[in-house]
């Protein structure tokens, strides 16, 4: 079936550093969609993205995260300057359509120290 | 508070048990998945089922949008089968999920 690809599988950063995560969405999808979930916890919504700009976040999606998607290219999610809450495993989503089916990354586990 | 509530949060079977996994939800919805989570984090979309009855191999997944509620119900459960199984709503262009539940399925 369609994959969502996300590099890199595993980062370890130093707090207060910059990191950039990679998704690669099913390549005719339209919608994109960053989700979080820190280790024995819930999964939760950060946002979602269509045609160049964020149309939801949640509270999570602090000031110091941003997402874009240049020219067709990989849909990033930075977070700058980088915290010891944000240790958690991000998982990239996709969709066609609105209110259809996620199609979910295999996470990027991310650990600030 | 919590829009998608699951139950059991766990459940302990013997190999050839049946298991049915339930998942309330307290709002409108979009869409209806089931995944699974695999020891290491990564996700098994199992169903997308906004409505009505699908099968796939040993599962099937039942929503009942008027009683607000979708099942997963695993026949003739596996050792493979253990790990950690959520629903997701899917309302307004965003996902909420439930908690899980942890199915341990012994030899």
């Amino acid at each position: 079936g369609p994959k969502v690809l996300q590099i890199p599988s595993h980062q370890i950063i130093d707090m207060g550093q910059m990191v950039t995560l990679n998704c690669d969405p099913v390549s005719n999808h339209l919608y994109f969609y960053w989700y979080k979930q820190i280790l024995g916890q819930q999964m939760e919504f950060l946002v979602n993205f269509y045609n160049g700009k964020v149309m939801e976040k949640s509270k999570l999606f602090k000031d110091q995260f941003s997402v874009e998607r240049p020219d067709g290219s990989y849909f990033t999610l930075k977070i700058q300057p980088t915290a010891l809450e944000d240790s958690a495993v991000y998982f990239c989503a996709s969709s066609p359509s609105t209110g259809g089916e996620q199609y979910f990354g295999p996470g990027t586990r991310l650990t600030v120290l | 508070g919590q829009q998608v509530q699951q139950s059991p949060a766990s459940l302990v079977l013997q190999e050839g048990e049946n298991a049915e996994l339930q998942c309330n939800f307290s709002t409108s919805l979009n869409s209806m998945q089931w995944f699974y989570q695999r020891p290491g984090g990564s996700l098994v979309s199992l169903f997308y089922n906004p409505s009505g009855t699908k099968h796939s191999g040993r599962l099937t997944s039942t929503t009942v949008i008027k009683e607000r509620r979708s099942s997963l119900h695993i026949s003739s459960s596996q050792t493979t089968d253990s790990g950690t199984y959520l629903c997701a709503l899917g309302r307004n262009n965003r996902i909420f999920f439930g908690d899980g539940t942890q199915l341990v399925v012994k030899p």
